[in-house]
C-alpha cells in the first residue's frame, strides 16, 4: 500500500524556524510535493521534490532523500500568517498523487 | 484570471437525495480531480480524469460519479448509496505531465442530514 505519516501538531513561536518532517511508503514513487491549507481554505501548491536535496524558494525549503524514504519542509522567519495546515503528497508512477493526513502548525508569538 | 471555480460554497440536503457539485476550470489544464476532506484530515481521491470522456476511480469511489464531456469541467455527483456523505469536497486540475502540482478550488462543503 501507499501511504504518508507527517506529525499531527507542531508549535513554534513567529520568527523561529521549524521544520515538518513526511515518511513514506509508496510504490513506483516519482517525488514529494507539499501543500499549505488555511483553516476552511484550498490547499495551494509549495514545493516539489523530484531528487536528492533541497530545493529553496523564499522562507521554504524542501528536502527529499529518496534512500530514507523521508523528507521535510522547512520554514523560516516563521510569520503569524504561517500558521496552516501542511500536507506532503507523494507522487507515483500510477500518476496519482497521495496526501498525508497534514501536520497543523501554530505559531505563537 | 486563471482558475478553478466551484459551486455553491456551501450545500445542504435531506439524506437520500442525489446532489451534483459543479467544477469549472479555465486554466487549459487535461487533468481533474476530486478529493474529499473530512475534519483533521488529508484529502482522499474520490475520481480523477486525464483526459476529455474518460475518468477512473480514486480510494473512495462508492457512492460516487462524475463525467468529463468537457475539458473545462468535471462535476461530482453524490449519491444515495454514499453513507456518509457530509464533508468539505475540493476540485483540482493539473496538467497531465505535472500531477504534482495541483490547483484546488475553494472547495463545497456538503451537509446532509
Amino acid at each position: 500500500g501507499q501511504s504518508l505519516e507527517q506529525p499531527s501538531e507542531v508549535t513554534a513561536v513567529e520568527g523561529a524556524i521549524v521544520q515538518i518532517n513526511c515518511t513514506y511508503q509508496t510504490s513506483g514513487f516519482y517525488g514529494l510535493s507539499w501543500y499549505q491549507q488555511h483553516d476552511g481554505g484550498a490547499p495551494t501548491f509549495l514545493s516539489y521534490n523530484a531528487l536528492d536535496g533541497l530545493e529553496e524558494t523564499g522562507r521554504f525549503s524542501s528536502f527529499l532523500s529518496r534512500s530514507d524514504s523521508y523528507g521535510y519542509l522547512l520554514l523560516q522567519e516563521l510569520q503569524m500568517k504561517d500558521s496552516a495546515s501542511y500536507f506532503c503528497a507523494g507522487y507515483s508512477s500510477a500518476s496519482k498523487i497521495i496526501f498525508g493526513s497534514g501536520t497543523r502548525l501554530s505559531i505563537r508569538p | 484570471d486563471g482558475g478553478i471555480t466551484q459551486s455553491p460554497k456551501y450545500l445542504f440536503r435531506k439524506e437520500g437525495q442525489n446532489v451534483t457539485l459543479s467544477c469549472e476550470q479555465n486554466l487549459n489544464h487535461d487533468a481533474m480531480y476530486w478529493y474529499r476532506q473530512d475534519p483533521g484530515q488529508g484529502l482522499r481521491l474520490i475520481y480523477y480524469s486525464q483526459i476529455v470522456n474518460d475518468f477512473q476511480k480514486g480510494d473512495i469511489a462508492e457512492g460516487y460519479s462524475v463525467s468529463r464531456e468537457k475539458k473545462e469541467s468535471f462535476p461530482l455527483t453524490v449519491t444515495s448509496a454514499q453513507k456518509n456523505p457530509t464533508a468539505f469536497y475540493l476540485c483540482a486540475s493539473s496538467t497531465r505531465d505535472s500531477t504534482y502540482e495541483q490547483y484546488f478550488g475553494p472547495g463545497t462543503r456538503l451537509t446532509v442530514t
